[in-house]
């Protein structure tokens, strides 16, 4: 398996821009999440998608930010407009639930997003 | 104060150094993360506990859930072992992580 792919691996943008990140989960895992790593803050979870369904959402920072999985493949990330405090890397990861301790959580390679 | 705390955050060791991070909680979980993320910034899991031990390698990592903590260890440390070793733990009844804020590993030749 490919494991987690997300992309754009890096983004540079500039502040007031839409930026649109990309997961693809790892094939069979229905539990999706969204995470965003600072050096202040460390990771936090902002979004986790289960069956496609937003679970939890108490994450995301504001109405700036929204995550949408249309299906078992695929979930985006959008900020819209973007502002410098929002450069960060964003992971996204999977994992199939119903399994008890072995749901661990397969991250992806991050994507490295920096407003300008 | 944080419901999981790492120590210590930073941590410099000579190569064939064994090595022990900790890491101790506050809340109720069902189980506990070892993650190690490089350099280049991709995170890896390395075990998933809800109790006891268990060795991959050179890696070991224990629980003890009464004493709500747990420690990754690392015998003979080697240069590539350099990463930051992230722990997170799972509340019951869900799949939210909290994470650590990490101990950054760096081994030296």
């Amino acid at each position: 398996d490919a494991g987690v792919i997300q992309s754009p691996r890096h983004e540079v943008t500039e502040m007031g821009q839409e930026v649109t990140l990309r997961c693809k989960p790892i094939s069979g895992h229905n539990s999706l999440f969204w995470y965003r790593q600072t050096m202040m803050r460390g990771l936090e979870l902002l979004i986790y998608f289960n069956n496609n369904v937003p679970i939890d959402d108490s994450g995301m920072p504001e109405d700036r930010f929204s995550a949408k999985m249309p299906n078992a493949s695929f979930s985006t990330l959008k900020i819209q407009p973007s502002e410098p405090r929002d450069s960060a890397v964003y992971f996204c990861a999977s994992s199939r639930a119903g399994e008890g301790a072995k749901n661990i959580q397969y991250f992806g390679a991050g994507t490295r997003l920096s407003v300008l | 104060k944080n419901e999981v705390e790492q120590s210590p955050q930073n941590l410099t060791a000579q190569e064939g150094e064994f090595i022990t991070i900790n890491c101790s909680y506050s809340v109720g979980i069902s189980a506990l993360h070892w993650l190690q993320q490089h350099p280049g910034g991709g995170i890896v899991s390395l075990f998933m506990l809800s109790s006891g031990k268990k060795k991959h390698g050179r890696l070991i990592a224990t629980i003890n859930i009464q004493e709500k903590h747990s420690s990754l260890h690392i015998t003979a440390s080697h240069p590539r072992d350099s990463a930051v070793y992230i722990c997170a733990v799972r509340s019951p009844g869900t799949y939210k992580y909290i994470f650590g804020t990490g101990t950054r590993l760096k081994v030296l030749a």
